[in-house]
């Protein structure tokens, strides 16, 4: 139980255009979804927290014009990557809070590219 | 803001040898703890999470990790390390004043040697 969805799995995009990244809660409603970025051997770093039907608070020095969150329902959430660059090149992941026991179930996350 | 700190960004043991991956946290309220493994190219999988409960706190794969309070630390240990076991480690903290987002460690990389 408790699945987030994520998708899609690896993109690859051209300099300047935008990427959406969905996590869709499959068996329980994510009333609160976390996104992380995680460049190669580094840690995961939280970008920015949504609620569902209000906006994300992002972390200190994430831009809240080019990482765009959406929680408008408890079953997705998205993140667009709008006029991306090469720089934000990194792996993408998704998690939300399962539970009362503090359980968080993870998305597999999404490896984009931009060339 | 709660962080953790892990000492150690490499660290290289022989195969049956002790595992011990440090953790320290930084938080004002009670903290909740937790240590994830990560494989090359995967995603992360809970190892164990301290909720408040016991101090001490048993894991999947033989790990534990014991919560101290006193030394704000959370240490991971595995008393016998397996081939298996080499791979990326966080720890990671949540709390109320973080909203409960996980708060990741920088990670450990484990090697283990034959």
């Amino acid at each position: 139980g408790a699945v987030v969805s994520q998708h899609p799995s690896w993109v690859i995009c051209k300099s300047g255009t935008s990427v959406k990244i969905e996590c869709r809660s499959l068996d329980f409603q994510a009333t609160t979804m976390f996104w992380y970025r995680q460049f190669p051997k580094q840690s995961l770093m939280l970008m920015a927290t949504s609620n569902e039907g209000s906006k994300a608070t992002y972390e200190q020095g994430v831009e809240k014009d080019k990482f765009l969150i959406n929680h408008a329902s408890l079953t997705l959430s998205t993140l667009t990557v709008t006029s991306a660059h090469p720089e934000d090149s990194s792996f993408y992941i998704c998690s939300a809070r399962v539970g009362t026991n503090y359980g968080y179930t993870f998305g597999s996350g999404t490896r984009l590219t931009v060339v | 803001a709660q962080s953790v700190t892990q000492l150690g960004s490499h660290v290289s043991v022989s195969e049956g040898a002790l595992v011990l991956l440090r953790c320290n946290y930084s938080s004002s309220v009670p903290p909740y703890l937790f240590w994830y493994v990560q494989y090359p190219n995967q995603g992360l999988q809970l190892l164990l999470k301290y909720t408040s409960a016991a101090t001490l706190v048993k894991g999947i794969n033989g790990f534990e990790a014991e919560f101290k309070k006193s030394e704000t630390s959370f240490h991971l240990t595995k008393p016998s390390a397996h081939m298996s076991d080499a791979a990326e480690y966080f720890c990671a903290v949540s709390d109320s004043n973080s909203g409960y987002a996980l708060n990741f460690g920088k990670g450990t990389s484990l090697l283990v040697t034959p």
